[in-house]
């Protein structure tokens, strides 16, 4: 199975300040076919289901704000808020779906300062 | 829009089987990958299985293997999810969700269920 390593496992960050999750998989999800990451982030807050953020490991899921942005390629992936807003306080969630069984980080949960 | 309605809460005894649903709306059911993934409390998210609601066709975790059976209606847009043998440690709120692309296994989940949860105590 591919493991997917989330850091820090906590971030607390002052209102209108950049936040960088970063995520590591065991074995690189980069495909030779399309040559596509196949790693996606997802938001939780209390109570609700995960919602699809960035998609391919950078591409923005339609409605998501512009601060929020992917990179990163193979085994190293970075998820950056741009200006850190109120409604952003959440779980954040790292996903490979590159290889049976498809898994998630641990989560990183972002506070603010 | 697209929504699935999954069934209400469940509270099983050890040992039991508990079979979930998780009906779907606006999208063509046929076309869309169904997955589920279930989250213990306080803790990540844990994928364990996946259905072609064109054809039936399944794959599992293998950490589930032998307990876990995802079927489908499609006279009732509805999936199914069913897990036997249960233990306390499935205790868990329990989500069906949507890949996002039609006829495509590799790729992320789009639309969510508002999850089951399941309690599973003696």
């Amino acid at each position: 199975d591919i493991v997917m390593t989330q850091s820090p496992d906590s971030l607390a960050v002052s209102l209108g300040e950049r936040a960088t999750l970063n995520c590591k998989s065991s074995q690189s999800v980069l495909s030779s076919f399309d040559n596509k990451n196949r790693l996606a982030w997802y938001q939780q807050k209390p109570r609700q289901p995960p919602k699809l953020l960035i998609y391919w490991a950078s591409t923005r899921e339609s409605g998501v704000p512009d601060r929020f942005s992917g990179s990163g390629s193979g085994t190293d992936f970075t998820l950056t808020i741009s200006s850190l807003q109120p409604e952003d306080v959440a779980l954040y969630y790292c996903q490979q779906y590159s290889g049976t069984p498809w898994t998630f980080g641990q989560g990183t949960k972002v506070e603010i300062k | 829009q697209v929504h699935f309605l999954q069934s209400g809460a469940e509270v099983k005894k050890p040992g039991a089987s508990v079979k979930l649903s998780c009906k779907a709306s606006g999208y063509n059911f046929n076309n869309y990958i169904v997955h589920w993934v279930r989250q213990a409390p306080g803790q990540s998210l844990e994928w364990m299985g996946r259905i072609n609601p064109g054809n039936g066709d399944t794959v599992y975790s293998q950490k589930f293997q032998g307990r876990v059976t995802i079927t489908r209606d499609t006279s009732a847009n509805t999936v199914y999810m069913e897990l036997s043998s249960l233990r306390s440690e499935d205790t868990s709120v329990y989500y069906c969700a949507r890949v996002q692309k039609p006829l495509v296994f590799g790729a992320p989940l789009d639309f969510w269920g508002q999850g089951t949860m399941v309690i599973v105590s003696s």
